[in-house]
């Protein structure tokens, strides 16, 4: 099946740094990435979608200067949380469609705790 | 803004019962998908169902998506510990590519 990788998988940071979070996608090549947050005890909540080679698209309420998203690559999406603060910390999850199917593959996910 | 509330929120049971875990939405869609996430993982994808009426078998996990695709269920046979996990739903948004997803549903099986 596809695999898709996610790195780091816990980050521990002080407040006011940033941290950058990479998602691959190992056997395949996704024009379209996707990354989530997901509160303890809660489901996934989409903040952004990332385009290869295009800007990323946020959902309503999400910062996009807060949460910084490169697609450089058919396989490689990253989330930069900037000036990360204690209220950032929370599980971050990406996923990629494999091209021309609608189905998302996960990665393990990253837990980010700020200090 | 669509919507997919799953019921029920919460689910504790003894190994061997059956169950069946809900999600519906006002709204219609074109595939849906069924996920179980253990803690600290992403989720791993069970099933896919596109077609209204469909059902689909896999072991001890039975899935329907609803006649109008506006909603889908999923029934666990004889359920066992290892079945312990939060399922989620997740609808595509008018095939976009983009997942709504469900509010989950934390089931715990005790043996």
């Amino acid at each position: 099946g596809a695999v898709v990788s996610q790195h780091p998988s816990r980050v521990i940071c002080k407040s006011g740094t940033s941290v950058k979070i990479e998602c691959r996608s190992l056997d395949f090549q996704a024009t379209t990435m996707f990354w989530y947050r997901q509160f303890p005890k809660q489901s996934l909540m989409l903040m952004a979608t990332s385009n290869e080679g295009s800007k990323a698209t946020y959902e309503q309420g999400v910062e996009k200067d807060k949460f910084l998203i490169n697609h450089a690559s058919l396989t490689l999406s990253t989330l930069t949380v900037t000036s990360a603060h204690p209220e950032d910390s929370s599980f971050y999850i990406c996923s990629a469609n494999r091209e021309g199917k609608n189905i998302q593959y996960f990665g393990a996910g990253t837990r980010l705790s700020v200090l | 803004t669509q919507l997919l509330e799953q019921s029920p929120q919460f689910l504790s049971i003894q190994e061997g019962e059956n169950l069946t875990v809900y999600c519906n939405s006002s709204s219609v869609f074109s595939s849906l998908q069924w996920y179980r996430q253990e803690p600290g993982e992403g989720p791993v994808l069970l099933v896919t169902v596109v077609t209204g009426g469909e059902v689909k078998k896999l072991k001890r996990l039975t899935f329907q998506f609803g006649d109008a695709r506006k909603d889908s269920s999923l029934h666990i046979t004889a359920a066992q510990p290892g079945d312990t996990g939060l399922y989620l739903c997740a609808g595509d948004d008018s095939g976009t590519y983009k997942y709504i997803f469900g509010t989950g549903t934390r089931l715990k099986v005790l043996a």
